[in-house]
């Protein structure tokens, strides 16, 4: 069966406080390992599309990679601005060459300054 | 270059009463989905599709009902509603099922059924 577990489910961190968070996934046929920022009452936003084991990524303070297993998504020095809820996201494939994105349940991440 | 949009944000309905959501992007994308997100669930794909004129079932299809009768907009229609289908709707695109795939996601439609 096809799995996503994030960890932690929150975390706080002072600002500058370095960290990572985990996603651990079980899934048949991986197309891709997603992760999304999410603020309170909006939608999911793009950070990060990982698709080989070793493959990592980054954008400003985040950095994301990836195992066969696992990815993480490490934050170095964050700014409270950082604090949102960070989906894991992995892709799998549909009918028509649709990608279903199956999400794990997100780590809340509050930075306090 | 509005990107995702969806009409309304916010609804609240009686059980058994009917409505729509409407999904709109201006990226030119084949692909459009509708997922839902419940606390402690994660996001769940309701219904997809693959390009102008086709609909496929998601994860968790029943009692909802989707159209795209044109390449930039995406229905979610709900027949009879029930407290169940209380929650948070998104509308995503992207443009291919390629490596380029990214899924762009709207800004939700927050949905009460009383």
């Amino acid at each position: 069966e096809d799995q996503v577990t994030q960890s932690p489910e929150a975390l706080r961190l002072q600002e500058g406080e370095s960290s990572s968070l985990n996603c651990s996934y079980t899934v048949s046929g991986l197309r891709g390992l997603f992760w999304y920022r999410q603020d309170p009452g909006k939608g999911p936003e793009f950070l990060f599309t990982l698709y080989s084991a070793g493959e990592e990524k980054e954008k400003e303070r985040l950095k994301a990679t990836l195992t066969k297993k696992e990815s993480f998504l490490h934050i170095t020095a964050p700014k409270p601005e950082d604090s949102a809820t960070y989906l894991c996201g992995v892709g799998r494939q549909l009918g028509g060459g649709a990608n279903n994105l199956f999400f794990g349940t997100g780590t809340r991440l509050t930075v306090i300054p | 270059n509005a990107g995702v949009t969806q009409t309304p944000k916010f609804r609240v309905l009686k059980t058994g009463q009917s409505m729509t959501l409407l999904c709109a992007q201006d990226m030119n994308h084949e692909y459009m989905y509708w997922y839902r997100q419940d606390p402690g669930m994660g996001l769940r794909l309701i219904h997809y599709s693959v390009g102008e004129g086709t609909t496929a079932k998601g994860e968790v299809p029943d009692g909802y009902n989707v159209s795209r009768l044109k390449k930039q907009n995406f229905l979610l229609g709900l027949e009879s509603a029930a407290p169940s289908q209380t929650s948070v709707y998104f509308c995503a695109s992207s443009y291919s099922w390629d490596s380029t795939d990214t899924q762009y996601f709207g800004p939700g439609t927050r949905l009460t059924v009383l």
